[in-house]
């Protein structure tokens, strides 16, 4: 069936150092995403979202890639800050189909 | 902004114990949806609702039920609580046909059944 996934369940990083954090969908048809960020005790925040029709999308230090021809995408988080520590997930679907989600990587940023 | 609020952070209930999660957002959304949240597995669909009174399974219905009265307001109902629904509920609401498909999450109901 259709799956979305993270790579990694734990991502350790410097403060000030980039982030990167890899996501793999199943499904060709998937033609929008969106990666949110949930700190411990809250509900997921939308951080950023991209459509099928663009590889990349950059938002206040952030950017999505998106690569159609591995179904992949990835978040790039620049100059990581103790408040980026989280869980991330990312979210696929495809039209107005339900949206799959993939199980999160904790980013853990250290001084 | 929108705003997704659900009634309780958290919930201690005993077995055999009829719950109720409520789920309100002022975006006037049409569709809400309910998922639980355990650890690596992500986000699970339990029930959705594209209009009032209209609801969808998800992948995960049986246990659960839901009420959606108003346009605003979403319940999922735990008829008879169990030890394995144990877990994080959230909410979720968005807007048909908005230039953006983006699903808002409430802060989630912590529930515990003993």
């Amino acid at each position: 069936g259709e799956s979305v996934g993270l790579h990694l369940p734990t991502l350790s990083v410097q403060e000030g150092d980039n982030s990167i954090i890899n996501c793999a969908y199943s499904n060709s048809a998937s033609d929008y995403f969106i990666w949110y960020k949930q700190e411990s005790g809250k509900g997921p925040q939308f951080i950023i979202d991209i459509r099928s029709n663009m590889d990349k999308r950059q938002g206040q230090r952030v950017t999505v890639l998106l690569n159609k021809t591995v179904k992949h995408l990835s978040l790039q988080i620049a100059a990581t800050q103790p408040g980026d520590s989280a869980v991330y997930f990312c979210a696929g679907r495809a039209g107005w189909g339900k949206f799959q989600f993939g199980a999160g990587t904790q980013v853990v940023v250290t001084p | 902004d929108v705003k997704v609020t659900q009634s309780s952070r958290y919930l201690v209930k005993r077995t055999g114990e009829k719950v109720f999660l409520e789920c309100v957002q002022d975006m006037d959304h049409e569709n809400m949806f309910w998922y639980r949240q355990d650890p690596g597995l992500g986000l699970r669909l339990i029930y959705f609702s594209y209009d009032v009174k209209m609801k969808e399974k998800g992948d995960i219905p049986e246990g659960y039920s839901v009420s959606r009265e108003k346009k605003e307001r979403f319940s999922l109902i735990l008829e008879s609580a169990s030890t394995s629904q144990t877990s994080m509920y959230l909410c979720a609401s968005e807007s048909q046909g908005a230039s953006t498909d983006t699903q808002y999450f409430g802060p989630g109901t912590r529930l515990t059944v003993l």
